[in-house]
């Protein structure tokens, strides 16, 4: 059964502090995407990779930086968390084809106070 | 640019009755289409998808969607709701990249007894 695991369901942190967010696939796919879900906005892609240290900017990376050093792991990371920040944050992977599945994790939700 | 519009952000049917999602997109080139849940505290998984093969696709759980090119449609539908089925519906076309999707906004499905 394929897997995708993100590194915390619930996660609180304060204004300014650096937070990382994990994912990990077990499906050997090419292709890692991370989004934000609020209400009413559906999914938003901050950044997806295509290989290993490669990495593209999705519709809203501003305050947001990420990292594939292993095609397995991809780690989206806040470098100063804000409160506008606090969202549900949702990974995903794929193979390479468009057509394909996206596979998804449970989520993290990150609250920032 | 491609895009999906999801009609009504919230549905409620009675327990037995049809379920009717609604989906207009818009994309410069043939696209693919899909339809992704949402159960409560879980991540989305893949429902259906239309990939230029039959234009009426059938997914899990007894869903099934139809592919209207003129009408630029893909709607979900299922002849008979279950209380199982109260999840939040995403509707997504593929994007102008490789493995890239664009989710509309959601709907949220509530059943009634």
């Amino acid at each position: 059964d394929v897997k995708v695991t993100q590194s915390s369901r619930y996660l609180v942190k304060r204004t300014g502090e650096k937070v990382f967010l994990e994912c990990v696939q077990d499906m050997d796919h090419e292709n890692m995407f991370w989004y934000r879900q609020d209400p009413g906005l559906g999914l938003r892609l901050i950044y997806f990779s295509y290989d290993v240290k490669m990495k593209e900017k999705g519709d809203i990376p501003e305050g947001y930086s990420v990292s594939r050093e292993k095609k397995e792991r991809f780690s989206l990371i806040l470098e100063s968390a804000s409160t506008n920040q606090t969202s549900m944050y949702l990974c995903a992977s794929t193979s390479g084809s468009t057509a394909d599945t996206q596979y998804f994790g449970p989520g993290t939700r990150l609250t920032v106070l | 640019a491609q895009s999906v519009t999801q009609l009504g952000s919230h549905v409620s049917v009675s327990e037995g009755a049809l379920v009717l999602l609604r989906c207009n997109y818009s994309s410069s080139v043939p696209p693919y289409l899909f339809w992704y849940v949402q159960y409560p505290n879980q991540g989305l998984q893949l429902l259906l998808k239309y990939t230029s093969a039959a234009t009426l696709v059938k997914g899990i759980n007894g869903f099934e969607a139809e592919f209207k090119k003129s009408e630029t449609s893909f709607h979900l539908t299922k002849p008979s709701a279950h209380m199982s089925d109260a999840a939040e519906y995403f509707c997504a076309v593929s994007g102008d990249s490789a493995s890239k999707i664009i989710f509309g906004s959601g709907t949220r499905l509530s059943i009634r007894p």
